[in-house]
Parts: C-alpha cells; structure tokens; sequence
C-alpha cells in the first residue's frame, strides 16, 4: 500500500527557534499533499494544500509566514514553523493524495515548543 | 462543498460484540467516502473507502461499510470487536476533483470494554 513518512516524529525546541518538518510519499509520486494541526482529542485540522511546483494555499486564519510549505518534488512536502512559540505545539500531520483520489498520511509529528 | 457528521462522540462496546459507528454526510456532487482510524499518538491509518462500484466496502482489520446514496450515510461496522480495536474513528468525504480537500468528521472514539 501507499506509505508516507514524516521526520522528525518527536522534536522539542525553545521559543523562538524554527523547525522543519519533511513528509515524504516512498512508493507514490503525489502532485497534492496537505498539512493538518490536531489538538488533543479533536479532529484534524487542515493547514494548507501543498502543490507540487507552485505556492501552498492556506486556509483562514494560517499564517503563511509563520508556516512554510514548499513542494519541491512529487514525493517532497516541507513545513517549516518559523519563530516557534509554545503556543504552536501541537501534533501536525501530513498526507499525500494518490492517484484514485485517496488520501494517505503520514505518522505525525509532535511539536513541543518551551 | 460537503461536510461528514458523525453522530456519536464515545461508543462503549463489550469485547467481542458487534458495533456500528454511524456517519452521514451532505453533498451536492459525488464523493468518495473514507474511514480512517487513529491510534494513540499515531497518524491516520486508512479502513476502507469507497470511490465508486460495490456499496459494500471491505476494509482492514475485519472492518466492513455500506455507502447508502439514499440515506446518505457511510456506517463502520465489525461484528466482533477485539480490545485492540480501542481507537478514534474518522469518517471522511472528499469531491472526486484533483485538487479536491477531504473533509473529516468530528471522530468516534470505540470503547473496547473487557
């Protein structure tokens, strides 16, 4: 089946730093790949869209200064949270869109900004 | 635009009874339908979808739904639960465009009780 990985999984920085996280689809090429933030015992909440070769658009109320997203390549996403504060941990979560319409996602990564 | 309600925020079952955790959704084009579980600190593992054909959708893990256009509803059943079947539920509903978002449920969180 179509895997997507994340890494890191776990990262812990201090306020202020930036961090980036990379999604990657190892046996798919995926033109469109989304990032989600979800809080504690809520579902998923959708970021931005993330399309190969051209700019990310974000959803209302995200700073698209504040979250990176570059899609480099058919199997490359990238977010990167810029001047991170504690108000930013949380777990983000990508996926990338296959063929036959289906989303896979990857395991998640747990920001933890002190 | 579509939106997915799933009705029931906690189901409690016994260990080896059956369940059914209910999804409905709106739309005004056709969709593809989607069950997704999720393990603790874990990203989203996909059940079953169904994008078009059979209305009786087989899944992992001896999970099983039915897409019933009528009713508009996409219903998760297993008729024997095990404890390791102790997750959160996502139902899902995306357009069948490219750069379609998928929309989730709330989540249903299956109780496993010994």
């Amino acid at each position: 089946g179509a895997v997507v990985s994340q890494h890191p999984s776990r990262v812990i920085c201090k306020s202020g730093t930036s961090v980036k996280i990379e999604c990657r689809s190892l046996d798919f090429q995926a033109t469109t790949m989304f990032w989600y933030r979800q809080f504690p015992k809520q579902s998923l909440m959708l970021m931005a869209t993330s399309n190969e070769g051209s700019k990310a658009t974000y959803e209302q109320g995200v700073e698209k200064d504040k979250f990176l997203i570059n899609h480099a390549s058919l199997t490359l996403s990238t977010l990167t949270v810029t001047s991170a504060h504690p108000e930013d941990s949380s777990f983000y979560i990508c996926s990338a869109k296959g063929g036959d319409g289906t989303q896979y996602f990857g395991p998640g990564t747990r920001l933890l900004v002190l | 635009a579509q939106s997915v309600t799933q009705l029931d925020s906690q189901v409690p079952v016994f260990e080896e009874a059956p369940v059914e955790l209910r999804c409905n959704y709106s739309s005004s084009v056709s969709v593809y339908l989607f069950w997704y579980v999720q393990y603790p600190n874990q990203g989203l593992q996909l059940l079953l979808k169904y994008l078009s054909g059979s209305t009786l959708v087989k899944g992992i893990n001896g999970f099983e739904a039915e897409f019933n256009k009528s009713q508009t509803s996409f219903h998760l059943r297993k008729p024997s639960v095990h404890i390791s079947d102790t997750a959160e539920y996502f139902c899902a509903v995306s357009g069948r465009n490219r750069d379609d978002k998928i929309i989730f449920g709330k989540g249903t969180r299956l109780h496993i009780l010994p």
